[in-house]
């Protein structure tokens, strides 16, 4: 049974990167992509964007200046840089598993999530 | 991209049947069928209940139900029950690999 988790710094402050892994256990990296999407405090949803087979990856176009993905498939993970963030940042950042190689048909298995919070 | 509209809150009673709406444009849910939708309960991830417009995942109940006509998608719970108050979200593909979701629905059952 595939999980997925999320961990990262859970502060980080103003003009400063943001990182984060999300860890498979369970399951290979073949066959499906990995998106990342995230949720402000009582908000909706936004997808951030997704890496697949052979490192092909995308960004939601809004936050393409600032975002990059990435996976090292000997560690089973992915992961997600933000740069220059400001508190618009602050959310609930999930990865999630899509039912193919592409994240167009639905993200099957996701994460518990990890809040971030962009303070001084 | 612009994100999909949905009403803000829908309701029903037990055992009753309610609809939410989805609204897209001719650049994602018109033009494609990769509707999906998503169920989130307070303080959990979210869970796919629909893909691919009207496709359920093993394990969703048939009382979720998902179609799409022109530019809007829907999702149907039919008989409800007090475990499907949550929020749903839905979501389209959007050309050349990328998401956009709708805001959300806030599902309150009598």
């Amino acid at each position: 049974q595939v999980q997925l988790q999320e961990s990262g710094p859970g502060l980080v402050k103003p003009s400063e990167s943001l990182t984060l892994t999300c860890t498979v256990f369970g399951g290979s990296f073949s066959g499906h992509c990995w998106s990342w999407i995230r949720q402000p405090p009582g908000g909706g949803l936004e997808w951030i964007g997704y890496i697949g087979f052979l490192g092909t990856s995308n960004v939601n176009p809004s936050l393409k200046s600032r975002v990059t993905v990435s996976e090292d498939t000997s560690k089973n993970q992915l992961s997600l840089k933000l740069s220059s963030v400001t508190a618009a940042d602050t959310a609930v950042y999930y990865c999630a598993r899509g039912k193919i190689e592409a994240p167009r048909s639905g993200l099957e298995i996701w994460g518990q999530g990890t809040m971030v919070t962009v303070s001084s | 991209q612009s994100a999909l509209t949905q009403p803000p809150s829908a309701s029903g009673s037990p055992g009753q049947s309610v609809t939410i709406s989805c609204t897209g444009t001719t650049n994602d849910i018109s033009i494609y069928n990769y509707v999906s939708w998503y169920q989130q309960h307070p303080g959990k991830a979210p869970k796919l209940i629909i893909y691919e417009v009207r496709k359920r995942p093993s394990g969703v109940p048939d009382r979720f139900s998902g179609s799409k006509s022109g530019n809007t998608a829907s999702l149907t719970v039919s008989g409800l029950q007090a475990e499907d108050e949550a929020d749903y979200y839905c979501s389209s593909y959007a050309g050349t690999e990328n998401l956009v979701f709708g805001g959300g629905t806030k599902l309150t059952v009598l």
